[in-house]
């Protein structure tokens, strides 16, 4: 039973554009929400999070909504850029006191020159 | 670099071989995770230390085992090995005793690739 989906296995986007990477989730004990970046041959980085008290994060080009009554959140890019191609993980947590990440699958993003 | 270390990079052995995998976590965080990535799989959380002491376990199989040390580096050993445990495992670190990200914030290691055939 999958308690974090991300339904897009792929995204592709003309640079300059918006990228926008969803993901929905099923336990409503979550309460902080990742986005993680990976690169082939490296670890997940750490792109923005957001907490449940919040919709919005903004951090530069990436914006992380919440809408907690449909258990889903996205990640925007704008302006999307060819070095964002990437697999994006969105990543949920209880929050204090449990720190174990669950991780969707990932979506992998092709930003287009 | 997010100054997390997982020793080897590569591994490649055979069915019902046990091999140890390490790692080192970011100099002051006290928590370390271990994540396994099969193909077409999210990371599924496996287990994780916190100072020594095993604080959260998810689906870790019983063939599998961690340990964290006092110099806070970590080592998970596999036995037993079958042709499903080949994936990549990552190690994350997090909660430094003094600024930097939240406990809920990971800083991911390479991973160590494990072919077993």
């Amino acid at each position: 039973d999958q308690q974090v989906k991300q339904n897009s296995p792929s995204l592709s986007v003309q640079e300059g554009r918006i990228s926008i990477l969803n993901c929905d989730y099923t336990n409503s004990m979550f309460d902080y929400f990742l986005w993680y970046k990976k690169y082939p041959a490296e670890g997940p980085t750490f792109l923005i999070s957001i907490s449940s008290i919040k919709d919005k994060n903004e951090d530069g080009r990436f914006t992380v909504f919440l809408n907690k009554s449909a258990k889903h959140l996205s990640l925007h890019i704008v302006p999307s850029q060819p070095g964002d191609s990437a697999v994006y993980f969105c990543a949920a947590t209880p929050g204090a006191g449990s720190y174990q990440l669950t991780f969707g699958k990932g979506t992998k993003l092709s930003v287009i020159p | 670099d997010s100054g997390v270390t997982q020793t080897p990079k590569h591994l490649i052995t055979a069915t019902g071989q046990r091999v140890t995998l390490r790692c080192s976590p970011r100099s002051g965080d006290l928590s370390v995770y271990w994540y396994q990535q099969s193909l077409d799989q999210g990371l599924q959380f496996l287990i994780q230390y916190y100072n020594g002491e095993e604080r959260a376990k998810g689906n870790i199989l019983e063939r599998f085992s961690a340990q964290q040390f006092p110099d806070l580096h970590s080592e998970l050993n596999l036995s037993s090995l079958e042709l499903g445990d080949s994936a990549l495992y990552f190690c994350a670190s997090s909660g430094r005793t003094s600024g930097g990200a939240t406990e809920d914030e990971q800083f991911f290691g390479p991973g160590t690739r494990l072919t077993v055939l």
